[in-house]
């Protein structure tokens, strides 16, 4: 089935620990993103890719790292864990970084806590 | 700074018709995109206006003003499932898409 798929689903995570984050597309989208999102805040843009074996920082970078190997993978580590990295973390891709129509496809999200 | 403003929540009755607004101040303008989200689940594409004017799509219009850096989403017929937050995004300059917070439409039967 064509689409993002995201792992885990869930997560309960202790502080201080480091956790990855996988998000895997088979469109092959060029652009990949991870966004986070929190009650009454808009979607944030954490990291993303234009391109495999490019990456860029968004909004909210501190703390996250990504790495684009190859196109269809775009991981997203937090090194260490803080309990305001608690949210839903969503992948998404589109065909074009650079492209005025720039419909992106999400995954189906993560729902982190850090305890 | 980037601006992306839409009310927080929005209630309607079950068939009637909603304008949901959505006001932008952004860095550069490459096209405005609405996105439906059910609760607990991804956003999904709606709408895409880059020139000024309105899009039709069955039930669902947007409309897009630049010069007042303004535009809305037209919902007819309302159904139950329509129930969802609407998300207002503008691609800017550097083509990152901007969000809003969302707009949470509560359909009342």
């Amino acid at each position: 089935i064509a689409g993002i798929t995201q792992a885990p689903t869930s997560q309960i995570l202790a502080a201080g620990r480091r956790m990855t984050l996988r998000c895997t597309q088979d469109m092959r989208h060029n652009a990949m993103y991870w966004y986070r999102q929190d009650l009454g805040l808009g979607l944030r843009l954490i990291h993303y890719s234009n391109t495999a074996g490019t990456t860029g920082k968004g909004e909210v970078p501190d703390g996250y790292s990504v790495s684009r190997a190859n196109t269809d993978d775009f991981p997203l580590t937090l090194a260490s864990a803080v309990p305001s990295q608690t949210s839903v973390y969503f992948c998404a891709s589109s065909d074009g970084g650079t492209s005025s129509y720039n419909e992106q496809f999400f995954g189906p999200g993560t729902r982190l806590t850090v305890l | 700074g980037q601006n992306i403003d839409q009310p927080t929540e929005m209630t309607a009755t079950e068939g009637a018709i909603v304008q949901i607004n959505c006001t932008y101040q952004t860095s550069g303008f490459n096209g405005l995109f609405w996105y439906q989200q059910h609760a607990g689940e991804a956003p999904t594409f709606l709408s895409y206006n880059v020139l000024d004017g309105l899009e039709e799509k069955g039930r669902f219009s947007s409309f897009l003003s630049r010069s007042k850096g303004y535009s809305y989403l037209l919902l007819k017929e309302l159904q139950m499932k329509d129930s969802a937050s609407y998300l207002c995004a503008v691609l800017d300059s550097n083509y990152q898409l901007i969000w809003g917070a969302g707009t949470k439409l509560i359909i009342k039967p």
